[in-house]
This record gives structure tokens, sequence and C-alpha cells, in this order.
């Protein structure tokens, strides 16, 4: 119930291309849904985010698209670039504001 | 805004010793400050919660006794690894949430390496 699930574990994408991740989730109460990059031997920043009362949300090249009625949601990344190789979290909380943690995907673009 | 700083950003320790790691909410005020620890290659792992002002709210499994975590002010919290020994090697991240805002959102600080000889 508190769990959520991430796929790929791992992701090769050409430069330019469009890299996408997703996530499931089976705890309806969830109600905020963060992902996060992390850069090896940094914390984890903070990308994007949505509420499922949305189905999409953009910013820059980073989209995220929400499937309530399924649970799940995806990270998709447009016109991926080297410096954006780094390992994706998905994460999803509700009223505690404890982060439920997808298991990560690592992301290397090709030059 | 929201930055979060952590300090040291690497700590070489011998068996035995007290490690202390702070957390600092540099922009905002943080009622809520959360202490991960995260091994190689895999996800972040909450240990605990912890509010201003009041005891920290331990995950299972997490022995409190050993990592002490104190969260005095808005804009500190500090976890103590007590007696480190070899497997409490990891990577530890600390994150904020603004207390002056309804937002979810976390802000994490860099993170605290640390190596057990």
């Amino acid at each position: 119930q508190q769990q959520v699930k991430q796929s790929p574990q791992s992701l090769i994408v050409q430069k330019g291309g469009i890299s996408i991740i997703n996530c499931a989730y089976e705890n309806t109460a969830f109600d905020y849904f963060p992902w996060y990059q992390q850069f090896p031997g940094k914390g984890p920043a903070l990308l994007i985010a949505i509420r499922p009362d949305v189905s999409e949300k953009k910013e820059g090249r980073f989209t995220i698209s929400f499937n309530k009625s399924a649970k799940q949601f995806s990270l998709h990344i447009m016109d991926s670039q080297p410096g954006d190789s780094a390992t994706y979290f998905c994460a999803a909380t509700y009223s505690n504001y404890q982060l439920i943690w997808g298991a990560g995907t690592k992301l290397i673009i090709k030059p | 805004g929201a930055v979060v700083s952590q300090h040291p950003s690497w700590v070489i320790c011998k068996s035995g010793t007290s490690v202390k790691i702070e957390c600092r909410s540099l922009d905002f005020q943080a009622t809520t400050m959360f202490w991960y620890r995260q091994f190689p290659k895999q996800s972040l792992m909450l240990m605990a919660t912890s509010n201003e002002g009041s005891k920290a709210t331990y995950e299972q499994g997490v022995e409190k006794d050993k990592f002490l975590i104190n969260h005095a002010s808005l804009t500190l919290s500090t976890l103590t690894v007590t007696s480190a020994h070899p497997e409490d090697s990891s990577f530890y991240i600390c994150s904020a949430r603004d207390g002056a805002t309804p937002s979810e959102t976390q802000y994490f600080g860099p993170g605290t390496r640390l190596l057990v000889l």
C-alpha cells in the first residue's frame, strides 16, 4: 500500500531523444507526487511535482504525465542532454509529509 | 531560495567514536526536518522525522540511542552517530520543509559521507 514502484532501473537514451520514467502507486491517499534528480555524491534536488487534480505539468523540457485512474505517473525529458545523466527518483506523499520513494532510475544520455 | 546546507560534507572516523552532522536551513524556517540514509545505488531510506522543539520520530528498525537527533531551532537539526562502527558508513542526507508555506516540498541538503574505519 505504501510502495511506489519505479521503472526502468536504468535507461540509456541518445542525445536529443525523449527519456521516459514510469512510476505506479497503490495508496489513493497520496496527493503530491514529486520527482527528484540526484547526481553522484549529491543530495536530491526537486525537479518537478504534480497533484492528482491535473493530468500533466510541464516545466521546460520536463513533463509529468499523471493518470489518476491507473494510479500511474511518468516523467518525460524532452531533447535529453548529457547533463541530464543522473539518477531520478519519483516519490509520493500525503498529509504527514513523509516521502515514499521509488527505487530510482539511472539515466545515461549518450552524446 | 530554499537552501539547505550540511556540515561536514564528508567525515572519516575511527570505530567507537561519535560523529555529529549538522543540517541548516539557510533562508527559511524549517518546522520539520528529515534524516535519510542512502546506500550505494539505492533509494533514500528515512531514518527519522524531527519537529522543532520536540523529540524525533524514528522509523522502525532505526536505533534512537545510536542515532541521536536534535532539532533545537527552526534552522538547525543535528544527527549524532554514537559509537560509530564500520556498518554505519553511509551517505547521510537531511531535508527540510518550509514551515511558512503549506507545501509538502522537501528541500535536501548536499549530504554527508561518513566512513568509519
